[in-house]
């Protein structure tokens, strides 16, 4: 089955960039989502179709992709950004949605 | 803007089945692809399965399998999923989100779920 891995958690300090990737097997071809989810709340979309942001999503977010690897970048991180970070896609061949197993961001 | 209303709380002894629900508003439940989605205490998200819109079946994640039904009420737009066996390891939040272009945009308040003899 098709696997989605993140780094467990992330440091980084107040105004730094903080960078969450996503490994996949392949995936240049699929496009990636990636969720921010706050503590006792559902998530919520902050990249969709690899790179685009949601409209209310600050232009700190964005996402990018290189060889199999999907990334999540958010610069001038503010407190407020501490969450957990999901990335997801739907993998075509198995027919199932695939979520990574998520990334902690600590802002220190 | 889509709203998800999921029902309350469930207790549930280990082998019995829990059915939760989620009611739809600002569009009806046939112009969504509803899905669920669960997540564990302290886990990550896990995908179990939902409305296919490419080919127009309803999809589940292998693990469940067997264990898992996902329904519609189209005369009230609600959406139900319903896991049977229940063991301890099912206890978690449970989610409703409907997928467009396998992005899920909205969700519901969650469900939690507790397994316990």
């Amino acid at each position: 089955s098709y696997v989605l891995t993140q780094p467990p958690s992330v440091s980084v300090a107040p105004g730094k960039t903080a960078r969450i990737t996503c490994g996949g097997d392949n995936i240049g071809s699929k496009s990636v989502y990636w969720y921010q989810q706050r503590p006792g709340q559902a998530p919520v979309v902050v990249i969709y179709y690899d790179g685009d942001r949601p409209s209310g999503i600050p232009e700190r977010f964005s996402g990018s992709k290189s060889g199999n690897t999907a990334t999540l970048t958010i610069s001038r991180v503010e407190a407020g950004d501490e969450a957990d970070y999901y990335c997801q896609v739907w993998d075509s061949g198995s027919e199932h949605v695939v979520f990574g197993g998520g990334t902690k961001l600590i802002v220190l | 803007q889509v709203q998800l209303i999921q029902s309350g709380a469930e207790v549930k002894k280990p082998g019995a089945s829990v059915k939760v629900s989620c009611k739809v508003s600002g569009y009806t439940l046939t112009e969504l692809s509803m899905h669920w989605v669960r997540q564990a205490p302290g886990k990550g998200l896990e995908w179990m399965g939902g409305f296919d819109p490419e080919n127009g079946e309803t999809i589940y994640a292998q693990k469940f399998q067997g264990r898992v039904t996902m329904t519609e009420d189209t005369s009230t737009d609600t959406a139900y999923m319903e896991l049977s066996s229940l063991r301890s390891e099912d206890t978690a939040v449970y989610y409703c989100a409907p997928v467009q272009q396998w992005l899920f945009a909205y969700w519901g308040q969650g469900t939690l779920v507790t397994v316990s003899s």
